[in-house]
């Protein structure tokens, strides 16, 4: 069974501090994306990478880079935290068979910017 | 751009009823249906999935869903809910070629009550 795993839960940073969301997957997968999750919008897709050191803008990129050195390993990183990156980030995975295949997904991190 | 418009936001049930939720997508050309499910405190799972075939599509838990190219619809039903389906559910959409994300609706927030 697949599983993608996000390695904090639950976050608290203040405004201003630079944000690591670290994500692994342990299936070899090529394709890896963010999202966050908002109550009444959805999931919103950040960023996303082919494969490694490769990534692409989603459709709320601003105030977000993504890295992707290793091919198991999708961060996210928020340069300058603000209130309204306040959310719940979700990172998923999905092998390189593509669209079709549906995305496996981690439990996701909380974050709290204050 | 594709977009994917979930009619009901909350829908409250009691036991045993049956479920419809609506799911419209945008996009024109060849498309991959999905609906996922959260329940609370849990990652987003695969509920089930379309691609081509059989536009009936069967997923777990007895939930089903239906294309319906003509009007850009993929409603999830499930004859008799039972308290174990409250969750919030999100129908998705990407492009048949493509290798980029899911594009998700807001999601439908399901409470059944016993």
């Amino acid at each position: 069974d697949v599983k993608v795993t996000q390695s904090s839960r639950y976050l608290v940073k203040r405004t201003g501090e630079k944000v690591f969301l670290e994500c692994v997957q342990d299936m070899d997968h090529e394709n890896m994306f963010w999202y966050r999750q908002d109550p009444g919008l959805g999931l919103r897709l950040i960023y996303f990478s082919y494969d490694v050191k490769m990534k692409e803008k989603g459709d709320i990129p601003e105030g977000y880079s993504v890295s992707r050195e290793k091919k198991e390993r999708f961060s996210l990183i928020l340069e300058s935290a603000s209130t309204n990156q306040t959310s719940m980030y979700l990172c998923a995975s999905r092998p390189e068979q593509g669209a079709s295949s549906p995305l496996h997904f981690g439990n996701g991190t909380r974050l709290t910017v204050t | 751009a594709q977009s994917v418009s979930q009619h009901n936001h909350h829908v409250i049930l009691s036991e045993a009823a049956s479920l419809e939720l609506g799911c419209n997508y945008s996009y024109g050309g060849t498309v991959n249906l999905f609906w996922y499910v959260q329940y609370p405190g849990q990652h987003l799972q695969l509920l089930l999935k379309y691609f081509s075939g059989d536009p009936l599509v069967k997923g777990i838990k007895g939930f089903e869903a239906e294309f319906i190219k003509s009007k850009f619809s993929f409603n999830l039903r499930k004859p008799s809910v039972q308290w174990s389906d409250t969750a919030e559910y999100f129908c998705a959409v990407n492009s048949g070629g493509g290798a980029d994300g899911l594009t998700f609706g807001k999601g439908t927030h399901l409470i059944i009550q016993p």
